[in-house]
């Protein structure tokens, strides 16, 4: 089947400009999770998504980054007014259903942004 | 708080040799423990997970990797290192409490480079 995808594979774009980052996940998973791997930071998590729950936004950096999710599949991830140190590959993953915790993540082949 | 240490950031190993990539890990509860390999330009794969039960476990390509909770590590091994297996290595952990959400922690990664 098909796993995780993203879109675009490459981004790259001018400080202050708005991006959109795409996610889909694996069919039939409830739990979305977006983090962003960029040097000297390794994986930072971001933001999870399971079913209609409330979103755990802990992770976002900045009130510039925002994320949506939905039909309960496609998620979006937004950042606006973007900076320089916005430049990372941000990594979509899924899970079957995340409460457990117990189920592994399976992750896209990312999103590599840069900032010019 | 949760954390993972990955103290090695690259480890040299001849093929045919055994190879250990090192993990401990922090949490205050019980730990999920898993381990990923990502291949230049892709995402994260799923290698293997500890949850509960017998120390010592099997994963894909070969690998496995124990469980020590006296010495809060859980350490990648493999009998006999290929080439193929070079390759960027994470250690995550999750406190395994019911909803306790299911944010992953990531160590830093461990370049694992496996020469003729």
């Amino acid at each position: 089947g098909a796993g995780v995808s993203q879109s675009p594979s490459n981004k790259v774009t001018e400080k202050g400009k708005d991006v959109e980052l795409r996610c889909d996940p694996i069919s039939g998973h409830t739990a979305l999770y977006w983090y962003r791997q960029s040097l000297g930071q390794g994986l930072e998590f971001l933001i999870y998504f399971q079913g209609n729950s409330a979103p755990d936004k802990s992770g976002l950096p900045s009130d510039r980054f925002s994320a949506e999710r939905t039909g309960g599949s496609v998620s979006t991830l937004t950042i606006q007014r973007t900076q320089q140190e916005d430049s990372a590959v941000y990594l979509c993953a899924s899970s079957l259903a995340g409460t457990s915790g117990r189920d592994e993540q399976f992750f896209g082949p990312g999103t590599r942004l840069t900032v010019l | 708080a949760q954390s993972v240490a990955q103290p090695e950031d690259q480890v040299n190993v001849a093929e045919g040799n055994p190879l250990t990539v090192k993990c401990t890990y922090s949490v205050s509860g019980n730990p999920y423990l898993f381990w990923y390999v990502q291949y230049p330009n892709r995402g994260l794969q799923f290698l293997l997970k500890y949850i509960t039960g017998d120390n010592l476990v099997k994963g894909s390509y070969g690998f496995e990797a124990e469980f020590n909770k006296s010495q809060t590590s859980f350490h990648l091994k493999k009998p006999s290192a290929l080439v193929s297996d070079s390759a960027l290595y994470f250690c995550a952990v999750r406190e395994g409490l019911t909803g306790g959400g299911n944010k992953l922690t990531f160590g830093t990664g461990t370049q694992l480079k496996v020469e003729l």
